[in-house]
């Protein structure tokens, strides 16, 4: 089962524009992570939230995570046509010692130069 | 440098055979894993493995099979068994599985 689920699926937007994606879970969780993929190649770690914290930043990320509402997002400022790929996030539980990261099916981020 | 390597890249299999990918990491990260990847469905954990000579099965473990008997290696056979094995599969490590996790580039498997 998938714990996490992001929002929108996929998203269109030309290039300075911000993309906002969202990140929904329903269990507890150690930490949320986001990860980003381009097409046909490994995931990158982008950015690490845990779960007392309530916002990071990263250059032109910022990550939010709310834990009453079981939701984070994900916000790219000044989006460039190389920010064009598929985005996850990873929920980390903490379960009989064991640290197990769980990812959405992803929101496809297309930016238009 | 100090990464994760996946080989191949691309791997086709006759059906009824047994296929290894594999995956190396010279992190030092005690922990590894195995996911796939299909279109529309993100990723889904095969295998993982916390410490050598010890693994866990995750959520679709059937039809695969796994070893660790070095920190660095954690191959992942196909076997037979899984009846559509045609996926990109994705290899994981990480410290203690608490921090983030650096991924392989992938082995695209492709059954013909």
């Amino acid at each position: 089962s998938q714990q996490g689920e992001e929002d929108p699926q996929a998203l269109s937007i030309q290039e300075g524009e911000n993309a906002t994606m969202n990140c929904s879970y329903k269990t507890s969780i150690n930490n949320l992570q986001w990860y980003r993929q381009n097409s046909g190649r490994g995931l990158v770690h982008l950015i690490l939230i845990r779960s007392n914290e309530r916002e990071k930043h990263s250059g032109r990320l910022r990550v939010t995570l709310d834990t009453s509402k079981k939701s984070s997002s994900l916000l790219i400022t000044a989006s460039r046509a190389a920010d064009t790929a598929s985005y996850f996030c990873a929920t980390v539980l903490a379960s009989g010692g064991s640290y197990i990261p769980t990812f959405g099916r992803g929101t496809s981020l297309i930016v238009h130069p | 440098d100090g990464g994760i390597t996946q080989s191949p890249k691309y791997l086709f299999r006759k059906e009824g055979q047994n296929v290894t990918l594999s995956c190396e990491q010279n992190l030092n990260h005690d922990a590894m894993y195995w996911y796939r990847q299909d279109p529309g469905q993100g990723l889904r954990l095969i295998y993982y493995s916390q410490i050598v000579n010890d693994f866990q099965k995750g959520d679709i473990a059937e039809g695969y099979s796994v070893s660790r008997e070095k920190k660095e290696s954690f191959p992942l056979t196909v076997t037979s068994a899984q009846k559509n094995p045609t996926a990109f599969y994705l290899c994981a490590s990480s410290i203690e599985g608490t921090g983030g996790y650096t991924f392989g580039s992938g082995t695209r498997l492709t059954v013909v």
